[in-house]
């Protein structure tokens, strides 16, 4: 089994600050990771994923994300904050093999300040 | 990329009346989809998982024969909400995963469908 800690629900930044979204996760066995952006009444939207190799990852919009297995994280960053930015982040992992169920954490909402 | 539809993207409709979601991989062959329900500010929450052409395996809690779920081919892959009430009202996501090595583990999700029952 798995399961995803998303350490808070809300989040706000100022325009052109750094972006720290905070994920952990539990697996029994080598995960995949994901991070997913969702816009007001829209779906969501892939911004990268871990599944092997490179424990760095860079994803669309300039995110990137860390895999650290010995701290079971896998946090989300963006040096610089735009407002198109804000929406809701998902973390969301699933036991490593391609074909198995996705659980996701609870979201965080990203506010952006001018 | 893999490009997932849902239709309609909104859909009211009167209480006691039956509602069908249709989720269209519109670019690769969906070996696998799946219904997850969203409630305002929570997290998406996985309803069911269906294969093409066998029967939809359904989460626990979740009423089976009320969320009718069909996945004839590996393009196409409905939803019937039976009998709608207001507690049904909701964001309803479907997503589409392809028996592909290359989209290994990565679902594609479509835009969603704003379901409200009156």
């Amino acid at each position: 089994a798995q399961s995803v800690t998303q350490l808070g629900s809300h989040v706000s930044v100022s325009e052109g600050a750094l972006v720290l979204l905070r994920c952990n996760y539990s697996s029994s066995v080598p995960p995949y990771l994901f991070w997913y952006v969702q816009y007001p009444n829209q779906g969501l939207q892939l911004l990268l994923k871990y599944t092997t190799g490179a424990t760095l990852v860079k994803g669309i919009n300039g995110f990137e994300a860390e895999f650290k297995k010995s701290e079971t994280s896998f946090h989300l960053t963006k040096p610089s904050a735009h407002m198109s930015d804000a929406a809701e982040y998902f973390c969301a992992v699933s036991l490593s093999g391609g074909y198995q169920k996705v659980t996701f954490g609870i979201g965080t909402k990203l506010q952006v300040i001018p | 990329g893999a490009v997932v539809s849902q239709h309609p993207s909104w859909v009211i409709c009167k209480s006691g009346t039956s509602v069908k979601i249709e989720c269209r991989s519109l670019d690769f062959q969906a070996t696998t989809m799946f219904w997850y329900r969203q409630f305002p500010k929570q997290s998406l929450m996985l309803m069911a998982t269906s294969n093409e052409g066998s029967k939809a395996t359904y989460e626990q809690g979740v009423e089976k024969d009320k969320f009718l779920i069909n996945h004839a081919s590996l393009t196409l892959s409905t939803l019937t909400v039976t009998s709608a009430h207001p507690e049904d009202s909701s964001f309803y996501i479907c997503s589409a995963r392809g028996g592909a090595i290359i989209m290994a583990g990565e679902q594609f999700f479509g835009p969603g469908t704003r379901l409200t029952v009156l």
